[in-house]
């Protein structure tokens, strides 16, 4: 079983639309929690960091579980450009960052 | 954006031969890490390096050696170079390290390329 899963996709919503990401991982030590954008042939960027309370960011909001060992995001209001892929970020059990394999994202006009 | 560059961005290779990456920072981070991207797979850790000559193994480092004789720079080499090496490098950097509870950011390079024939 992979640390990190994540539904592939590709989630496919019109422009307006809300849509949510979920993402569970297997290491119930994990303390840091992110989420990572990734254009098509580009470079991972943070998105936002998951903190224990949830957090918001815009039309943006994360939260965790980690009773159920999983963390969502939640995007209002797509936009064209939110069109990506999204990255499940969580640290392992060396404490090193383990990514997930991402889910993709397509907005349509 | 992060001051990190990565060289070269495309190469093609032949099995069995030498390649060596290149990351360079401009940010003066004491962490730096090579991963690789392939499909269904995610970022996969390779290497990595907490200060000067200061490297450890990843969750993928079979294969690859890394050497850090300056902060800036961050070299990954395959020193054999086999098929199963074809992917996307990403170099990043990060300024306190790993531990898990301090909610490090890494910030990523543009990517290499590398094609092994």
């Amino acid at each position: 079983r992979k640390e990190v899963e994540q539904d592939p996709g590709p989630f496919n919503v019109p422009e307006g639309a809300t849509v949510a990401f979920n993402c569970t991982y297997s290491n119930s030590a994990s303390q840091s929690f992110f989420w990572y954008r990734q254009d098509c042939r580009k470079e991972p960027k943070l998105l936002m960091s998951v903190y224990s309370s949830g957090n918001e960011d815009g039309r943006f909001t994360a939260q965790l579980n980690r009773a159920s060992q999983y963390i969502s995001l939640l995007i209002r209001d797509s936009k064209l450009s939110d069109s990506a892929t999204y990255l499940c970020v969580v640290n392992g059990r060396n404490n090193d960052m383990r990514f997930g394999a991402g889910t993709r994202l397509t907005v349509k006009p | 954006d992060a001051g990190i560059t990565q060289s070269p961005r495309h190469k093609v290779t032949e099995t069995g031969t030498p390649v060596t990456l290149r990351c360079h920072q401009t940010e003066n981070h004491r962490y730096m890490y090579w991963y690789r991207q392939d499909p269904g797979h995610g970022l996969r850790l390779i290497h990595y390096s907490y200060g000067v000559k200061d490297t450890d193994k990843g969750e993928v480092s079979d294969g690859y050696s890394v050497s850090r004789s300056k902060t800036e720079d961050f070299l990954l080499t395959l020193e054999s170079a086999t098929s199963s090496q074809t992917s996307v490098y990403f170099c990043a950097i990060s300024e306190r390290g790993l531990a898990g509870a301090s909610q490090e950011t890494q910030y990523f390079g543009p990517g290499t390329r590398l094609l092994v024939l």
